[in-house]
């Protein structure tokens, strides 16, 4: 079945360092990659979508990168700061609107 | 804009009760969507629907059943609440971008529903 991984385990960073969080996909070959942050108690927002035929995009602070190859994206928050600790939740899509939902990833940068 | 609103905010019910958790969204999004997030895990889709008079089952629909009889509200209704829904409930909405499968989704606060 088709299946969106992301690392499970909370990643503890420094501020100002560089946060890397994964996304894996498996028997799948989505068109669009999406991520949301999570805010406990509260509903994901949405933060960028990248393409298939994107290798890269960048908003800000934020990069995203789709290596179709690897079946995988990136999501680098640069400058990390306290204010970005939260759950990070990598999406799945083809043209349909239907969206395929990793676990999500627990970010955490202390001071 | 309100964006989208959900009620309840938090609901008990009992083993075999029924409920329904309302969505409304003011954005004029064609597509809505029902998830459900238990903890630590990601969100599962229950039931989505692309226009008023049309749904459709996602990943996780059984003891579920929706309608969407206007294009702003997509109620979610429980028939027979078990312990298994007890979960988190969350309403999305969106309309297609610029291209094709550009679905940026705006989510509601989320309803927190036990069952005991």
């Amino acid at each position: 079945s088709q299946k969106i991984e992301q690392n499970s385990e909370a990643l503890n960073i420094q501020e100002g360092k560089t946060a890397t969080l994964t996304c894996n996909y498996t028997n799948y070959s989505p068109a669009y990659l999406q991520w949301y942050r999570q805010d406990p108690g509260r509903g994901p927002v949405f933060l960028l979508l990248i393409r298939e035929n994107e290798k890269e995009k960048r908003k800000e602070r934020l990069k995203v990168t789709f290596d179709t190859t690897l079946k995988q994206s990136l999501f680098h928050i640069t400058a990390s700061q306290p204010a970005d600790s939260a759950t990070y939740l990598c999406a799945s899509s083809r043209t349909t609107g239907k969206l395929i939902f990793g676990q999500g990833t627990t970010l955490q940068v202390k001071p | 804009n309100a964006g989208v609103t959900q009620t309840p905010k938090f609901r008990i019910l009992k083993i075999g009760q029924s409920m329904t958790l309302q969505c409304t969204q003011d954005m004029n999004h064609n597509y809505m969507y029902w998830y459900r997030q238990d903890p630590g895990m990601g969100l599962k889709l229950i039931y989505y629907s692309v226009g008023a008079g049309i749904t459709d089952k996602g990943e996780v629909p059984n003891g579920y059943n929706v309608s969407r009889s206007t294009t702003e509200d997509f109620p979610l209704r429980l028939e027979l609440a078990a312990p298994s829904q007890t979960s988190v409930y969350f309403c999305a909405s969106s309309n297609r971008g610029h291209s094709r499968g550009d679905y940026e989704q705006y989510f509601g606060p989320g309803t927190r529903l036990t069952v005991t």
